[in-house]
C-alpha cells in the first residue's frame, strides 16, 4: 500500500506571497491532519478533516486554512506568508473512527521557506 | 501542551534492549498512549499504541502500567537505524500534542 504522499517537497516563496500544499492519504483513509513543525514549536496540530468536514482546529491564525476533497485528497493553504511560517508541513491520514484507536501515518512533509 | 514525560536523551548499546519511559500521570480514560519516532528530515513513524493492556508488535512492545499513569516502550533489539527522536502521545482524538521527545542514540 502506498503511503501519505505530500507535494512538493521543497517550497521557496516570498513574505506577502500565498501556497498551497497538497496530500493524498493512504487508500481507504478517510481522516486527514496536517501538523507544523518548527525547530523552536516542535510539532503542531494545524486541523483536521474527516469526509469534508473540518473536526477539529488548532490555535493557528485564519491565514491557515485547508480543505478535504471527496477522494479525500487534502490541500492546505497559507495566505500573506510570514517568515515565522517557514517549516516543515506534515500530513497525516487515519482511517478515521470516532475514537484514535488507528494509528496516524505521516507523510514526509514539505519543507516551505519563506523569504 | 504535551501531557506526557519523557527524558530528554539516552543511549543504547546495539543489539541491546532499549527500554524508553514516558509519565502520563493525568492520563484520562478514554485516552490512548500512542508512540511515534522522528528521524532527522522524515515524517513521524508511528510504532505503536495501546489504550490499557500491553501490546506487542512487530517493531516494539508498549508495557502500561495498571494505574495507566505511565509506559514503557522497549525495542527488543536496537540498531543504529533506531537511532531517532522518540514521542510518547497521550490522546483521545486526533489533535495529537507532541511533546519534545526522547533523542535515543544507539551506539556500535
Amino acid at each position: 500500500k502506498a503511503g501519505v504522499t505530500q507535494t512538493p517537497r521543497y517550497l521557496i516563496k516570498t513574505r506577502g506571497q500565498q501556497v498551497t500544499l497538497s496530500c493524498s492519504p493512504i487508500s481507504g483513509h478517510r481522516s486527514v491532519s496536517w501538523y507544523q513543525q518548527t525547530p523552536g514549536q516542535g510539532l503542531q496540530f494545524l486541523f483536521e478533516y474527516f469526509s469534508e468536514t473540518q473536526r477539529n482546529k488548532g490555535n493557528f491564525p485564519g491565514r491557515f486554512s485547508g480543505r478535504q476533497f471527496s477522494n479525500s485528497r487534502s490541500e492546505m493553504n497559507v495566505s500573506t506568508l510570514e517568515l515565522g511560517d517557514s517549516a516543515l508541513y506534515l500530513c497525516a491520514s487515519s482511517v478515521g473512527g470516532q475514537d484514535l484507536d488507528s494509528p496516524l501515518h505521516f507523510g514526509n512533509g514539505t519543507r516551505l521557506t519563506v523569504t | 501542551d504535551a501531557k506526557t514525560t519523557q527524558p530528554p536523551s539516552m543511549d543504547c548499546a546495539e543489539g541491546r534492549a532499549a527500554n524508553l519511559p514516558c509519565n502520563h500521570s493525568t492520563i484520562s480514560g478514554n485516552e490512548y498512549v500512542y508512540w511515534y519516532r522522528q528521524i532527522h528530515s522524515q515524517g513521524p513513524q508511528y510504532i505503536i499504541h495501546g489504550l490499557k493492556n500491553n501490546e506487542t508488535n512487530e517493531m516494539a512492545s508498549l508495557i502500561i502500567t495498571e494505574d495507566r499513569k505511565s509506559s514503557t516502550l522497549i525495542l527488543p533489539h536496537a540498531t543504529l537505524r533506531d537511532t531517532a527522536v522518540y514521542y510518547c502521545i497521550v490522546s483521545f482524538d486526533y489533535k495529537l500534542s507532541f511533546g519534545a521527545g526522547t533523542t535515543v542514540t544507539v551506539r556500535a
